[in-house]
């Protein structure tokens, strides 16, 4: 089954302490994102990635960080987390030759 | 950068009208416009899209309708059930490739039966 997945799924953690955020796509898709979803202010674009060893900015980038050393993964990064981080995260895909991005089921993130 | 703005913010609708959904882009390069719906709980899954080279797009109650012009477009759901209610996003491309998007904020849609 195509899917796109994300670990964990809930997450509750406190200041400063270094997390990961996996996300993991089968369908050998080239695009990948991270947004963050907040009441009232929509889907952000944390970090996305074009292919493999290449990945940019987005609009909310700051205390994040991510990788793309396989073309599958897309893990998101919180070196040093603090409570304006607290929030609900979609990791996404898509192919080059359809612009339809493909949801994770997302990961909600306290951080107290 | 681009900006997207979606009105309204929240929409109440009797079981059976329509409701319609309006976005603003701010990027005239954009040629993507996808629509996401958004249950409680759940992840955002596109429900329509449309490009820049079509004026309108059909899928049985829903359509979207794209004024290039005018750079906004609109989501159209008939005979609303209350399965539909759910938060809308829509959404506009950017960049070379089209894969980045900008999403509005999102409009609360409540079907009252």
């Amino acid at each position: 089954e195509a899917q796109v997945t994300q670990n964990p799924r809930y997450l509750i953690t406190v200041t400063g302490k270094k997390l990961t955020v996996t996300c993991s796509q089968n369908m050998n898709h080239e695009y990948m994102s991270w947004y963050r979803q907040d009441p009232g202010l929509g889907l952000r674009q944390i970090y996305y990635s074009m292919n493999v060893e290449v990945t940019d900015k987005g609009d909310v980038p700051e205390g994040y960080k991510v990788s793309r050393k396989e073309k599958r993964n897309f893990p998101l990064i919180l070196e040093s987390p603090s409570p304006n981080q607290t929030s609900l995260y979609f990791c996404a895909s898509s192919s080059w030759d359809s612009s339809e991005q493909y949801f994770g089921p997302g990961t909600r993130l306290t951080v107290t | 950068g681009e900006n997207v703005e979606q009105h309204p913010s929240t929409l109440s609708v009797q079981e059976g009208d329509s409701a319609v959904i309006k976005c603003t882009y701010s990027d005239s390069a954009s040629n993507y416009f996808p629509w996401y719906k958004q249950e409680l709980g759940k992840r955002p899954q596109l429900i329509i899209d449309i490009r820049s080279n079509v004026g309108e797009k059909k899928d049985q109650r829903i359509a979207v309708t794209l004024n290039k012009t005018a750079k906004h477009f609109s989501l159209h759901i008939t005979e609303t059930q209350p399965e539909d209610s759910a938060v809308y996003f829509c959404a506009a491309s950017i960049g070379e490739y089209g894969n980045k998007l900008v999403f509005g904020a999102g409009t609360i849609l409540r079907v009252k039966s």
